[in-house]
């Protein structure tokens, strides 16, 4: 089955204390991001990768970091993680090479996050 | 400004009924008109994409964009309790930042 899969789907911690979400797809999508979700603000991403060993910030990255050593995998790092970094995250894959054509993603099933 | 704004919501209707949900843009930029359904604790999922301006219809769903009012609609035609959902626009221009922009998400409940 074609899918992107995070986890974990639920963690609680404590500000300071290094986390990584894992993310992995399975359609040899070359395009991968990923975005928070919370309340009246929508969907905002925070970083994507175009491809293996290639990344870049999206709209909210201060406070993570991402890695692409392989093409399935885009692991969210959060290094020293504050309240403000409570959400919801959502890992997403694309088709395209060079870049996306149309716009269509394919969402894993989210991990909420809260930090205490 | 934002570039997509979106109603909240949330949006309660009885089942049978014809919803409108809709969202305004400001970037003329934008070629790839999007909506994505997004079920309690799940991902969202692309429901149905336009291309430019125009109608495009699936099912009990047609997704309408007019480019030169920068508007986008989705209209869900007898609606069903499996509706339920949040709804989000999205926005992309290919030939831009890669990034696709989304509404907030409107909360639609199908009351049967």
């Amino acid at each position: 089955e074609a899918q992107v899969t995070q986890n974990p789907r639920y963690l609680i911690t404590v500000t300071g204390k290094k986390l990584t979400v894992t993310c992995s797809q399975n359609m040899n999508h070359e395009y991968m991001s990923w975005y928070r979700q919370d309340p009246g603000l929508g969907l905002r991403q925070i970083y994507y990768s175009m491809n293996v060993e290639v990344t870049d910030k999206g709209d909210v990255p201060e406070g993570y970091k991402v890695s692409r050593k392989e093409k399935r995998n885009f692991p969210l790092i959060l290094e020293s993680p504050s309240p403000n970094q409570t959400s919801l995250y959502f890992c997403a894959s694309s088709f395209g090479g060079s870049r996306i054509d149309t716009g269509e993603l394919f969402f894993g099933e989210g991990s909420r996050l809260t930090v205490l | 400004q934002k570039e997509v704004e979106q109603d909240p919501g949330p949006l309660s209707v009885p089942e049978g009924a014809i919803v409108s949900l809709n969202c305004t843009y400001s970037n003329s930029a934008f070629q790839y008109f999007m909506w994505y359904r997004q079920y309690s604790r799940k991902g969202p999922e692309l429901l149905m994409y336009t291309y430019s301006s125009g109608n495009k219809e699936d099912g009990r769903f047609t997704a309408q964009v007019d480019k030169s009012s920068k508007y986008i609609s989705l209209f869900i035609r007898d609606s069903q309790p499996s509706d339920s959902a949040t709804y989000l626009c999205a926005l992309f221009n290919s030939g831009g930042y890669q990034k696709v922009t989304f509404g907030t998400g409107t909360k639609l409940q199908v009351i049967p």
